[in-house]
């Protein structure tokens, strides 16, 4: 069964830069699994932030940005503000309709 | 506007079944396909399976192949999930998810999600 790994907590300072990272159990990520971020506040329904690796969705301010950095895919804020903090989390396409959520990456801002 | 409405809260008790559901509007209910994400208390989110309403074309995630069911009523524009025999480890969240086109690999569109509970 592959795993989607994600830092489970990450922390950045108002107005510092952070990356979160999305890997494979086994495995490097590519632009053929089509990496998506999607940021989660509690009691909320995901937001689309990235999808196809760099493209940010619509209304997306241009702080998020998406890249294959090494073997995983990354999800990088740039200037981050109180209102970033969240669950981030990463969905790679497997191929034949299946989708693999990472376990999340709860993102403080302090 | 595309919208996904998606039922409301479910109480149940162990081992009975339950039908949720997930409304499309505002773009062609029968193009795009329909996932469904669970989200367990205080855990991540995790991808059930998918469906394409346009010919009930369904996939299933592995861990949830033969746990539920997800199927697809075009003539309302709706979606489901549903349960034959439910087990207090199916409490979630559930939520449905349009993906953003056939060859595009992301979901563009959440609805706003189904709590369900089950308990004796």
């Amino acid at each position: 069964q592959t795993v989607v790994t994600q830092e489970p907590s990450f922390s950045v300072s108002p107005g510092g830069t952070v990356t979160l990272t999305c890997g494979l159990s086994s495995g490097s990520v590519s632009t053929s699994y089509y990496p998506s971020w999607y940021q989660q506040t509690p009691g909320q329904a995901p937001r689309t932030l990235i999808y196809s690796t760099n493209t940010r969705s619509s209304g997306v301010p241009d702080r998020f940005s998406g890249s294959i950095l090494g073997n995983k895919a990354a999800l990088t804020i740039t200037g981050a503000q109180a209102d970033d903090e969240s669950d981030y989390y990463c969905v790679l396409y497997m191929g034949r309709g299946i989708w693999v959520f990472g376990g999340g990456t709860k993102l403080t801002v302090l | 506007e595309v919208q996904l409405v998606q039922s409301g809260a479910e109480v149940k008790k162990p081992g009975e079944s339950l039908k949720i559901s997930c409304k499309g509007s505002g773009y062609s209910f029968t193009s795009y396909w329909i996932g469904w994400v669970r989200q367990m208390p205080g855990k991540g989110l995790e991808w059930m399976g998918i469906i394409y309403p346009g010919d009930s074309d369904t996939r299933y995630s592995p861990s949830f192949q033969g746990q539920v069911t997800i199927s697809a009523d075009r003539s309302i524009s709706t979606a489901y999930l549903q349960w034959s025999s439910l087990k207090a480890s199916d409490t979630a969240m559930y939520y449905c998810a349009r993906r953003a086109g056939s060859t595009d690999y992301y979901f563009e569109n959440w609805g706003q999600g189904t709590l369900v509970t089950v308990s004796s």
